[in-house]
């Protein structure tokens, strides 16, 4: 079983939808949780970052981490055609130090 | 403006051939780091240096080497050994202290053998 998981998708979901993405992970030692976006033939760029549980809110992008259930999530509100992408998950238990990404979920956001 | 330079964008590879891949940065980082992505397979972490003169295995170094010469610079060479050579390869850095900021990356170089 990998440490991290994320489902690959693909994801297709009309303009001004909600998307929301999703990685578990088995690592209890994980308390630092990121997202990144990475547009086809570049490399990936950090979206956001949380430490333990909660939420954080960014304009239209919100994380939520669930420690309990080992469980975090992306939600993009009205998501337009430039959000297409895909997002990754990283984790570390040691703040910069040592990510663990998930694979990544091709998303595509259809005018 | 500060980042990371990957080069070349391509590159190709015959059989046999060992190759350099290039990754320097002028963020002050002290920490660089090498991954292949697969599709499918996500990042796959090669080696790591925290440290110039210091560099650790990750989770698939066979075939791979690197030096950390100069703080800014961390090479990566695809030996001949490597079997399975085509991918996207990623170069990222860090500050190991002072909050949370995650990875900067380069733009990757694709490598195809020929």
């Amino acid at each position: 079983q990998k440490e991290v998981e994320q489902d690959p998708g693909p994801l297709s979901v009309p303009e001004g939808a909600i998307v929301s993405l999703n990685c578990t992970y088995s690592n209890s030692a994980f308390q630092y949780f990121m997202w990144y976006r990475q547009y086809s033939r570049k490399g990936p760029e950090l979206l956001m970052y949380t430490y333990s549980s909660g939420n954080k809110e960014d304009g239209r992008f919100t994380a939520q981490v669930d420690k309990s259930s080992k469980y975090i999530s992306l939600f993009i509100r009205d998501s337009q055609p430039s959000d297409s992408a895909t997002y990754l998950c990283a984790m570390s238990a040691q703040g910069n130090e040592k990510l663990t990404f998930g694979t990544g979920t091709r998303l595509t956001i259809i005018p | 403006d500060g980042g990371i330079t990957q080069s070349p964008k391509y590159l190709f590879r015959k059989e046999g051939q060992n190759v350099t891949l290039s990754c320097e940065q002028n963020l002050n980082h002290d920490a660089m780091y090498w991954y292949r992505q697969d599709p499918g397979q996500g990042l796959r972490l090669i080696y790591y240096s925290q440290i110039v003169n210091d560099f650790q295995k990750g989770d698939i170094a066979e075939g791979y080497s690197v030096s950390r010469e100069k703080k800014e610079s961390f090479p990566l060479t695809v030996t001949s050994a490597q079997k399975n050579p085509t991918a996207f390869y990623l170069c990222a850095s860090t500050l190991i202290q002072g909050g949370i900021r995650g990875y900067t990356f380069g733009s990757g170089t694709r490598l195809t053998v020929v």
